[in-house]
């Protein structure tokens, strides 16, 4: 069974500085999706990376898949009280051609203003 | 805007009960999945489905059961709720057989079962 671990559980940062949080696999990803969940709502996609090496921007957002496919990172710069929220990496694979999502526990990020 | 609509977002239900949670989408998906997600432990996955009547259980099955009679609706059902099943339940639906496809989620149904 495959694992996602992600670090830290909690960070708690004021408004205008940059983090970075990090997703580790126990296996291969099959494809990488960083999902936000804000209080209240359910997840909503923020990217998918499915090659090694790969480097997305999203705004302030900054999303790394290493080389060998097992960890990702995810940077925001100049965080704002908007990136509040539980920021979630899952694994997009399984049964049938990649239908089932495993999640890692999320990183509960706050930005104090 | 395209969505996943699920009947209730507060409930409270008794020990004992037979409880049914409603989900419903609009965008003509394949598969839908109904997780619980519970602090410290994340999102967990119940039972999806990838047609009509079609299912499979997924890692924490027990206690739970689930109907698709239609593929724009999949339901979870709670055959005797017991204590431990009060937590966050999220229903979701994506398109079949695309890694670069997301899931889009509802917006959650919180049970308590007292």
């Amino acid at each position: 069974t495959q694992l996602l671990e992600q670090s830290p559980q909690f960070l708690s940062i004021q408004e205008g500085e940059n983090l970075t949080v990090y997703c580790n696999s126990s296996s291969v990803f099959s494809s990488l999706q960083w999902y936000r969940q804000e209080p209240g709502e359910g997840p909503v996609l923020l990217v998918t990376v499915v090659t090694g090496g790969e480097v997305k921007k999203l705004k302030r957002l900054t999303f790394q898949f290493g080389d060998a496919r097992k960890d990702s990172s995810l940077h925001i710069t100049a965080a704002q009280p908007g990136d509040t929220g539980l920021y979630l990496c899952a694994d997009r694979g399984g049964f049938q051609g990649a239908q089932k999502l495993v999640f890692g526990q999320g990183t509960r990020l706050t930005i104090n203003p | 805007d395209v969505k996943v609509t699920q009947s209730s977002r507060y409930l409270v239900k008794r020990t004992g009960e037979k409880v049914f949670l409603e989900c419903v989408q609009d965008m003509d998906h394949e598969n839908m999945f109904w997780y619980r997600q519970d602090p410290g432990l994340g999102l967990r996955l119940i039972y999806f489905s990838y047609d009509v009547k079609m299912k499979e259980k997924g890692d924490i099955p027990e206690g739970y059961s689930v109907s698709r009679e239609k593929k724009e609706r999949f339901s979870l059902i709670l055959e005797s709720a017991s204590t431990n099943q009060t937590s966050m339940y999220l229903c979701a639906s994506s398109r079949a057989g695309q890694l670069n496809y997301g899931y889009t989620f509802g917006s959650g149904t919180r049970l308590t079962v007292v």
